[in-house]
């Protein structure tokens, strides 16, 4: 069965420092993978998507993610965090009946 | 403004009693999906619509039911509540229902069961 694990359930940054969200998932095939962002209080927003070709995806408000096959890794990154990143980040794979499978979730905290 | 439209944004009820949540998908998407989010289970696919014909199931208890209208639009039905199904439910659209395609989500419907 398709799995997404985040094995960070709580990051703390200090601003304008890099961040890099971590991210493996369980799936038998080539896998789609995405990127979600959930302000409080908000609904999910999608970052950014892997399907195909170059693994190295660029997303919206300046995160970037890596796809690794090998290690079964897709790991968000940014490299300067602002105050305004400060959210919950899920990172999901497209399962075999076309939903998202999402993982558990890591929330963001930014220090001044 | 995602495109999605759920209502209400907040809903409050008794045990036992039964709710109805509404979700509009962002035009020109076909599929519509439900998703439980709630602290200790986190993110739960519930049921999935497509074209208003049912497409795949996830983790949906046999006391809820959905259905998607000819206009597209989608309703999640919630009966005989119980205090765990206080939960963010969440509806997302898609164009179609081919893997890969990222979702639109709502803001939510907050529930709380009393």
């Amino acid at each position: 069965a398709q799995s997404v694990t985040q094995p960070d359930i709580h990051i703390t940054v200090s601003e304008g420092a890099s961040l890099e969200l971590r991210c493996n998932y369980s799936y038998g095939a080539t896998p789609y993978l995405f990127w979600y962002v959930q302000s409080p209080g908000q609904g999910l927003q999608l970052l950014l998507k892997y399907f195909s070709g170059d693994t190295l995806v660029q997303g919206i408000k300046g995160f970037e993610a890596e796809f690794k096959r090998s290690q079964s890794s897709f790991n968000l990154r940014k490299p300067s965090v602002h105050w305004s990143d400060a959210a919950e980040y899920f990172c999901a794979v497209s399962g075999s009946q076309g939903n998202l499978i999402f993982g558990k979730g890591t929330k963001l905290s930014v220090k001044p | 403004d995602s495109g999605v439209t759920q209502t209400p944004k907040h809903l409050i009820t008794a045990t036992g009693q039964r709710v109805t949540l509404r979700c509009s998908p962002r035009s020109g998407d076909l599929s519509v999906y439900w998703y439980q989010q709630s602290l200790d289970q986190g993110l739960q696919f519930l049921i999935q619509y497509y074209n208003g014909e049912e497409r795949a199931k996830g983790n949906i208890l046999e006391r809820f039911s959905a259905q998607q209208f000819p206009d597209l639009h989608s309703e999640l039905n919630l009966s005989s509540l119980e205090l765990g199904d206080s939960a963010l439910y969440f509806c997302a659209s898609s164009v179609d229902i081919g893997q890969g395609n990222g979702y639109t989500f709502g803001s939510g419907t907050r529930l709380t069961v009393v």
